[in-house]
């Protein structure tokens, strides 16, 4: 079993729909959760930060971290087809330890 | 916001050479630098850990005389891939963290390599 599970996708939505990104991990250790959006044959890009559980929003993109039930979120509101993207969540238990990734979800926006 | 600048965006070289690729912070000290290759269409994996001054330590599986990694420095790290062979044909992407609160990790852009 990995440590942190996503759908590979491909996630297809209409634009200006709502979309919800999910991954659930095993490792109860991890304090500190990201996600990261990356266009192909680019680096990944930080979108969102959270340490622990709750909510986080940054404009059209809303994170959130339940850890009693070890399943993370990312939604985004309004989606566009710029939005098109393979998005990863990423996780790590703190100090200058090592990422452990998902798969990455390819979300594909069409106009 | 913290950035790590990475050289070149992509590489072709022969088979049996050696390409070297260059990650630098440029707005913070990066003591400790995550090396990673991808596949197409796969996540990241991380091949290796640099701390500047001492030595790397590398992932199960992954050939530390074939990826040299130095960190000489709090701004730069290198990774070398010796005797490059069409196998090591991938996207090599590093990343390092600001520690400057909440920031999390920054990534390079990411260099493809291409070995003919």
């Amino acid at each position: 079993q990995k440590e942190v599970e996503q759908d590979p996708g491909p996630l297809s939505v209409p634009e200006g729909a709502i979309v919800s990104l999910n991954c659930t991990y095993s490792n109860s250790a991890f304090q500190y959760f990201m996600w990261y959006r990356q266009y192909s044959r680019k680096g990944p890009e930080l979108l969102m930060y959270t340490y622990s559980s709750g909510n986080k929003e940054d404009g059209r993109f809303t994170a959130q971290v339940d850890k009693s039930s070890k399943y993370i979120s990312l939604f985004i509101r309004d989606s566009q087809p710029s939005d098109s993207a393979t998005y990863l969540c990423a996780m790590f238990t703190g100090g200058f330890q090592k990422l452990v990734f998902g798969t990455g979800t390819r979300l594909l926006v069409s106009p | 916001g913290a950035v790590v600048s990475q050289h070149p965006s992509w590489v072709i070289c022969k088979s049996g050479t050696s390409v070297k690729i260059e990650c630098r912070s440029l707005d913070f000290q990066a003591t400790t630098m995550f090396w990673y290759r991808q596949f197409p269409k796969q996540s990241l994996m991380l091949m290796a850990t640099s701390n500047e001054g001492s030595k790397a330590t590398y992932e199960q599986g992954v050939e530390k005389d074939k990826f040299l990694i130095n960190h000489a420095s709090l701004t730069l790290s290198t990774l070398t891939v010796t005797s490059a062979h069409p196998e090591d044909s991938s996207f090599y992407i590093c990343s390092s963290e600001p520690g400057q609160g909440a920031m999390g990790y920054t990534f390079g852009s990411g260099t493809r390599l291409t070995v003919v």
